[in-house]
């Protein structure tokens, strides 16, 4: 298994365009976490799913972020219209929804630039 | 309130000196903690969690609920040993973990 997938790894874009970024699950994980990662503030959650369904979005700083699970394999996060505040590194994780004690797994992230 | 605190945001040993990264946690329940790692160019992974009591690449952490602390330690640090370290509370259900905001260890030589 390849791990969690994300695409693109790099992305540069200008102010008021839309972004969307992509993940990828391990095969059989039920649970997926969108994070994004900056200087200032660490790893902040944005929304976590559950077998599809997202369970707490109160991570998603504005209604210009959206994340959708179309199926069990795969995530999206929206951002539109980006902004130059949300450069940053955004991490898609998954995981087994088995108990408290299972492993998160880490995508390798996307880099996003907003100009 | 939950919440994890890493009150340094860097720390900068030579090696072979102890390393000791701080973590402070508050939450009202029994705490589950993890201590999570990102090498230079690598994926964020699980390093270690208090409940297995383990040692990992020579890193211990205890839970202290006294003092809510979860501290990360290595007796001789090494220059491999150099990463941003995540501590992170399990929050309950669904596996939804709060990260705090991450400590950066440098190993100079």
């Amino acid at each position: 298994d390849a791990g969690v997938i994300q695409s693109p790894r790099h992305e540069v874009t200008e102010m008021g365009q839309e972004v969307t970024l992509r993940c990828k699950l391990i095969s059989g994980h039920n649970s997926l976490f969108w994070y994004r990662q900056t200087m200032m503030r660490g790893l902040e959650l944005l929304i976590y799913f559950n077998n599809n369904v997202p369970i707490d979005d109160s991570g998603m700083p504005e209604d210009r972020f959206s994340a959708k699970m179309p199926n069990a394999s795969f995530s999206t996060l929206k951002i539109q219209p980006s902004e130059p505040r949300d450069s940053a590194v955004y991490f898609c994780a998954s995981s087994l929804d088995r108990g408290s004690q299972e492993t998160q797994y880490f995508g390798p992230g996307t880099r996003l630039l907003v100009l | 309130a939950q919440r994890v605190t890493q009150p340094e945001k860097l720390l900068s040993v030579f090696k072979g000196a102890p390393v000791e990264l701080k973590c402070n946690y508050s939450y009202s329940g029994s705490p589950e903690l993890f201590w999570y790692v990102q090498y230079s160019r690598q994926r964020l992974q699980l390093l270690l969690r208090h409940i297995s009591r383990e040692s990992i690449k020579g890193f211990t952490a205890d839970l202290n609920k006294g003092e809510t602390s979860f501290h990360l330690k290595k007796p001789f640090a090494q220059e491999e040993d150099s990463a941003m370290y995540y501590c992170a509370l399990f929050s309950g259900g669904y596996n939804k973990l709060i990260f705090g905001a991450g400590t950066r260890l440098a190993v100079h030589p």
